[in-house]
């Protein structure tokens, strides 16, 4: 059974602030994606990792992913409340796409002025 | 081009009733996906269909809980005999395989609750 860990879990930073969210899969796959949900929202998709060493960035957040290690990183520069949200993981079920996905828990984060 | 709709996005049931969500897919996708998010959780894979077929619906729960796609209209999660454990937002999302990596784009959520 495929696993997504994500942490921290819960996340609350000063804006101006970096920091890095870690997600960790239990299968091998070569595709990894990023949303972020507000309260009461649906799901936005940020980025779409597709092979290994895949760097991606978008304003202050980037996103790698490291498909020997498992692991995928979302790292966020100089944090501005806008950034506030919970942010999950995902990861197809094959790897090879059009599948469903494994989410992890998902990181709260909260950037305070 | 509109994104992918859901209705309705409020539901309200009594224990015993049905529930049937809807969701209609992004122009042009035909690949349809249903998950399920309870509070303070991340996102649980259900069902994933295609047009007239059930591709995978290792996610989806063996009793109450079915799920179509017609050739003609929305995709339809039907919930039969809703119990409490049932209230939950329900999320459609759709993709198309031409996109060449399967990104999946989201609706807004049917939010149930069974009282």
């Amino acid at each position: 059974e495929l696993k997504v860990e994500q942490n921290p879990l819960f996340l609350s930073m000063q804006e101006g602030k970096n920091y890095t969210i870690y997600c960790n899969y239990s299968t091998t796959s070569d595709r990894l994606y990023w949303y972020r949900q507000d309260p009461g929202k649906s799901l936005e998709s940020l980025f779409v990792l597709l092979s290994n060493g895949a760097v991606k960035q978008e304003g202050r957040l980037m996103a790698s992913l490291d498909t020997k290690a498992r692991l995928s990183t979302l790292h966020i520069t100089a944090a501005v409340h806008d950034l506030s949200a919970t942010y999950f993981c995902a990861v197809d079920h094959s790897g090879g796409g059009a599948d469903g996905l494994t989410f992890g828990k998902g990181t709260h984060l909260i950037i305070q002025p | 081009n509109a994104g992918v709709m859901q209705n309705p996005r409020h539901l309200v049931r009594r224990r015993g009733q049905e529930a049937r969500l809807r969701c209609s897919p992004m122009k042009g996708h035909s690949h349809v996906y249903w998950y399920r998010q309870l509070p303070e959780e991340g996102l649980k894979f259900m069902v994933y269909l295609q047009k007239e077929n059930i591709i995978d619906e290792s996610g989806m729960p063996k009793e109450r809980f079915s799920a179509e796609f017609p050739k003609e209209g929305p995709s339809i999660l039907r919930i039969q005999q809703v119990v409490r454990g049932d209230s939950a937002a329900y999320f459609c999302a759709s993709s198309s395989i031409q996109t060449g990596y399967g990104e999946q784009f989201f609706g807004p959520g049917t939010r149930l609750t069974v009282l």
